[in-house]
């Protein structure tokens, strides 16, 4: 079973902190990484997009990938109670049909206290 | 403006009474893909489609039928809906098969 696993949470923080959001998945043949965040009862929006190992810089967000170890994350600077959403890693996998689909995580709850 | 149009945002129906959910998108996007959101479930896939007439079941496909007769458009049909349908229903569309998807607003499906 190809899966992708993120702790549920909530997880929080004071405003102004740094958010550290974990994700990891099974399938080694993965070569896309998603995170989408989600407000509640809203449609899952794409914030960050990584393809290969290393760091990746936006704003005050930073998604990080390590292919060898199965694991992608989300940093989130200075975190604003604006930024208290579900969180949803999304991967890459290969579907029956040998083409690509997005495999996502249960999503991990973030609370940014003020 | 680009986007993922779903019809309609909330529906209450009665079991057995057959419905389509209708998905459009204007990116002209070869894939597209049916998504069903549940408490403590995730976002799980349903059918996706890589294009016109071409379409391949995902990970919950029971009880759900799709067609893509036209590149925008790729309805969801349940046939004899059931209360374990009642769920959160997102389309979404991609340019390519890695990704990434832009999703539809939703579709908040009861069955009673």
């Amino acid at each position: 079973q190809k899966e992708v696993e993120q702790n549920s949470g909530p997880l929080s923080v004071p405003e102004g902190a740094i958010a550290s959001l974990n994700c990891t998945y099974s399938d080694r043949g993965s070569q896309s990484f998603f995170w989408y965040r989600q407000y509640s009862g809203k449609s899952p929006e794409l914030i960050m997009s990584i393809y290969s190992n290393g760091d990746k810089e936006d704003g005050r967000f930073t998604a990080q990938l390590n292919k060898a170890s199965q694991y992608v994350s989300l940093l989130i600077r200075d975190s604003q109670p604006s930024d208290s959403a579900t969180y949803l890693c999304a991967v890459n996998t290969i579907g029956s049909s040998n083409t690509g689909k997005l495999i996502f995580g249960q999503g991990t709850t973030l609370q940014v206290k003020p | 403006e680009a986007q993922v149009t779903q019809n309609p945002r909330y529906l209450i129906t009665v079991t057995g009474k057959k419905l389509t959910v209708t998905c459009s998108q204007n990116m002209n996007h070869e894939y597209m893909s049916w998504y069903r959101q549940d408490p403590g479930l995730g976002l799980r896939q349903i059918y996706y489609s890589m294009n016109v007439e071409v379409t391949d079941k995902g990970d919950v496909p029971e009880g759900y039928k799709v067609s893509r007769k036209e590149k925008r458009n790729f309805p969801l049909i349940l046939e004899s809906p059931s209360p374990n349908q009642t769920s959160l229903y997102f389309c979404a569309s991609s340019s390519r098969d890695r990704g990434p998807y832009t999703f539809g607003s939703g579709t908040r499906l009861t069955v009673v």
